[in-house]
């Protein structure tokens, strides 16, 4: 019973290519994140989404964009990677409104060569 | 945007003692702070949250602050033991769909 899921939980891929994490609640939250979590341990915000409207953290590349089939579902998805972008990205999910405790899945620990 | 400093980046306390971590945040509008325990390879979970209408709150061996005016939060944990050492983060967040804006972090370090 699973709160917050996101698969895979590592992807090793090169430079250039595409790949996609998927981010899946069963809360019956609606309102979900992503959060990227560097080397040095620092966590920032990359997109914030409801059924309202998409946040988006103005220092995120426009390679990456956020993809929501349904209210359950958050993927995320990047295009052409750069060395740059190896971190653990962490889905998370919310209450709307603001003010509510946010659940976070997992992490994805994301590596390019 | 709103931006949250985190003191100290590390802290090391004997087992038993009190440990106090410290955050200011920027943007008045903000009204919700939690904070966040992450334990190596883990995902960040929630120990106590704060929200602006609330001065204190406590949670057994857990305490957080906040002054809405200074623009400050603290967090208090007292009779550490050695499963209290992570990281801990504070963070900060409006109203709306924002997502949370997070302090870089305090490694807590509990000494036996």
């Amino acid at each position: 019973d699973t709160a917050v899921s996101q698969t895979p939980k590592y992807l090793v891929t090169q430079m250039g290519n595409d790949k996609s994490i998927k981010c899946e609640q069963n809360l019956g939250h609606d309102t979900m994140y992503w959060y990227k979590q560097d080397s040095k341990k620092f966590l920032k915000i990359m997109f914030s989404y409801n059924n309202k409207e998409l946040i988006i953290n103005e220092t995120v590349p426009n390679r990456f964009s956020p993809k929501s089939p349904d209210k359950a579902h958050l993927n995320l998805h990047i295009n052409s990677l750069e060395l740059g972008d190896s971190a653990v990205y962490f889905c998370a999910s919310s209450q709307s409104g603001g003010r509510y405790e946010q659940y976070f899945g997992p992490g994805t620990r994301l590596t390019v060569t | 945007g709103e931006n949250v400093e985190q003191h100290p980046s590390t802290l090391s306390v004997q087992e038993g003692d009190s440990a106090v971590i410290k955050c200011t945040y920027s943007d008045s509008a903000s009204n919700y702070f939690p904070w966040y325990k992450q334990e190596l390879g883990k995902r960040p979970q929630l120990i106590i949250d704060i929200r602006s209408n609330v001065g204190e709150k406590k949670d057994q061996r857990i305490a957080v602050t906040l002054n809405k005016t200074a623009k400050h939060f603290s967090l208090h944990i007292t009779e550490t033991q050695p499963e209290d050492s992570a990281v801990y983060f504070c963070a900060a967040q409006g109203g709306g769909a924002d997502g949370l804006t997070f302090g870089k972090g305090t490694h807590l370090i509990i000494q036996p």
